[in-house]
């Protein structure tokens, strides 16, 4: 099993809608969850932190966590075409950072 | 890029070829790291360097060397370049409870 698992394919989803990304992870002693935006030819961009089970809302965004289920997931309020990026989550263990391979969204105007 | 300077932006090498990557940061950061992206596989981790003078290997290290002189630079080594080695390379800080800062990035491409 990997350690940071993003399953959906690329996810479209119409100007104003909400996108949903999900993540799962495999180490039970994480304590730390991070989800990245990425624009294509650019470098990752720290967008959502959250560090203990619930929600947590910043803007447009809300992270939620649930430890015992041990998956992370990212909501996207009203989606913006300058949302069209890969969204990458990140879980800190060991010292490091183990990442998905991302989730790319499509925000259709 | 959060303070996180890369050099060069772009590099074309021929197989064999040696050459360094560097990483320079404007804070006071203990913590640095190396980056691969590639398409389908997401960031793997190269080296790590949690202090100044200390360097661990991450996922997939064979192939580099780093090298931590100071606090402020961590250079990343190819010492015989390989087409395998052709990638996007991140160069990473780490400030308050492990938020991660990326760099601009270095596109290298072996031929």
């Amino acid at each position: 099993q990997k350690e940071v698992e993003q399953n959906s394919g690329p996810l479209s989803v119409p100007e104003g809608a909400i996108a949903s990304l999900n993540c799962t992870y495999s180490d039970r002693v994480s304590q730390s969850f991070f989800w990245y935006r990425q624009y294509s030819g650019k470098s990752p961009e720290l967008i959502m932190s959250i560090y203990s089970n619930g929600d947590k809302e910043d803007g447009r965004f809300t992270a939620q966590l649930n430890k015992a289920s041990q998956y992370v997931s990212l909501l996207i309020r009203d989606s913006q075409p300058s949302d069209s990026a890969t969204y990458l989550c990140a879980v800190y263990g060991n010292n490091r950072l183990a990442f998905g391979k991302g989730n790319q969204v499509v925000v259709i105007p | 890029n959060a303070g996180v300077t890369q050099t060069p932006k772009f590099q074309v090498l021929k197989t064999g070829q040696s050459m360094t990557l560097q990483c320079a940061q404007d804070m006071n950061h203990n913590s640095m790291y190396w980056y691969r992206q590639d398409p389908g596989m997401g960031l793997r981790l190269i080296y790590y360097s949690a202090s100044e003078g200390t360097t661990d290997k991450g996922e997939v290290p064979n192939g580099y060397n780093v090298s931590r002189l100071n606090k402020r630079e961590f250079s990343l080594r190819l010492e015989s370049a390989a087409p395998s080695q052709t990638s996007v390379y991140f160069c990473a800080i780490i400030k308050r409870e492990y938020e991660q800062y990326f760099g601009p990035g270095t596109r290298l491409t072996v031929t």
